[in-house]
């Protein structure tokens, strides 16, 4: 089975600019999840969709960031404009339920 | 809110040492939690989970955690690590879907 796939793997962009990062959940995995870890903090959650739904979007920081799931499948999340402090590695992950989450490799992102 | 603390930022050991790395989360209801690790240059991977039934938890690669609830503690341990354990521990607490992390343990072990 296809793991779930992010990319970028790397982005590095300027201050100002405008960055969008995509992820691939597992096929059939309902639940798809954003988290970010910022250098030196934890992991942090952003939102989690339910097929196309937002479900909780408590963790997301501010309204320059947008995520959307295309009809219930792959995500992107966009960040305009992007902020030195937007600087991390955003992770997804899918799960089919509650649990089992499996998360993709994340995308580094360097805001400068 | 729920909150987890990992005690240890950072942990050099030799090979063959014995390994304990502290989790305390804070949640008043029924938790499930899980630890996780993330090896250099990969993605993060479920080491072992508890969500009920016997305390002591068996994972993968040899490690194994206790949950104490008294303590609101679930501590990762190994007997014997090996070089290729280096890599950041990730203590979690599952809530409503949602995924509370620690700040993560960096283990670096030695040959």
């Amino acid at each position: 089975e296809a793991g779930v796939t992010q990319f970028p793997s790397h982005s590095v962009i300027e201050k100002g600019q405008t960055v969008t990062l995509r992820c691939d959940p597992i096929s059939g995995h309902d639940n798809l999840y954003w988290y970010r870890r910022v250098m030196g903090k934890e992991i942090k959650f952003l939102l989690h969709f339910v097929k196309e739904s937002k479900q909780d979007e408590s963790g997301m920081p501010n309204n320059r960031f947008l995520a959307e799931r295309t009809g219930g499948t792959y995500s992107t999340l966009k960040v305009q404009p992007a902020e030195l402090e937007d600087s991390g590695v955003y992770f997804c992950a899918s799960s089919p339920s509650a649990y089992g989450y499996t998360f993709g490799s994340g995308t580094r992102l360097t805001v400068v | 809110a729920q909150s987890v603390s990992q005690h240890n930022h950072h942990v050099i050991l030799s090979e063959a040492a014995s390994l304990e790395l502290g989790c305390n989360y804070s949640y008043g209801g029924t938790v499930n939690l899980f630890w996780y690790v993330q090896y250099p240059g990969q993605h993060l991977q479920l080491l072992l989970k508890y969500f009920s039934g016997d305390p002591l938890v068996k994972g993968i690669k040899g490690f194994e955690a206790e949950f104490i609830k008294s303590k609101f503690s679930f501590n990762l341990r190994k007997p014997s690590v090996q070089w290729s354990d280096t890599a950041e521990y990730f203590c979690a607490v599952n809530v409503l879907f949602k995924l509370t992390f620690g700040k993560g343990t960096l283990l670096t072990v030695n040959p």
